[in-house]
């Protein structure tokens, strides 16, 4: 089944303790990206991958990390968790970013105390 | 700066009514504009995406059209069933950045 898979669903943890929220697509796609969805603020962007080896910052980067070594995988990185980046993330991709819709994973809820 | 805004921000119809989602955006340089459905604690699914090139797309019940000159997109959903309740969302492709509306929350009672 084509999806996109983020990994874990559900996560809770303090601040300061670095923490990866993986996403992998099996549908060759070449464009993943990130996205953080907050009550009153919608879904903002916040790294994305046009390609292997290449990633650039969206709207909110500050505090994330990401990489794209597979073109399959694109982890989110979160060196020193803050309270301020509790929210519910999701991963994305799609064959080319201009033309073709986007599939997202399920989304990650993650609590940071 | 680009905004994209979603009117109504909630709607709740009786089944079987014709509706239609307002999304509009302030930037016309857009490359395309999707428009998502989003399921409680689930992720958003792709309804249909409009080149900038394009006026309307159309899947099943589902008709989208693009404006871009006025900077305006409807999602005209027909013949509503409870199965569409859902939050509807759009967004814009705008160079590097691809920006959201907050959704419209639409509620089908049979």
């Amino acid at each position: 089944e084509a999806q996109v898979t983020q990994n874990p669903r559900y996560l809770i943890t303090v601040t300061g303790k670095k923490l990866t929220v993986t996403c992998s697509q099996n549908m060759n796609h070449e464009y993943m990206s990130w996205y953080r969805q907050d009550p009153g603020l919608g879904l903002r962007q916040i790294y994305y991958s046009m390609n292997v080896e290449v990633t650039d910052k969206g709207d909110v980067p500050e505090g994330y990390k990401v990489s794209r070594k597979e073109k399959r995988n694109f982890p989110l990185i979160l060196e020193s968790p803050s309270p301020n980046q509790t929210s519910l993330y999701f991963c994305a991709s799609s064959f080319n970013r201009d033309y073709s819709p986007l599939h997202f994973g399920n989304g990650t809820r993650l609590t940071v105390t | 700066k680009q905004e994209v805004t979603q009117i109504p921000a909630a709607l709740s119809v009786p089944e079987g009514e014709n509706l239609v989602l307002n999304c509009s955006f302030t930037d016309s340089a857009i490359y395309n504009l999707q428009w998502f459905r989003q399921d409680p604690g689930k992720g958003l699914t792709s309804l249909l995406l409009i080149q900038s090139s394009q006026r309307e797309q159309t899947s099943g019940r589902l008709n989208a059209s693009l404006d871009k000159s006025s900077g305006r997109s409807t999602l005209y959903i027909a013949a509503s069933q409870p199965g569409d309740s859902a939050t509807y969302l759009c967004a814009v492709t705008l160079g590097s950045r691809l920006i959201f509306g907050q959704g419209t929350e639409l509620s089908v009672k049979p």
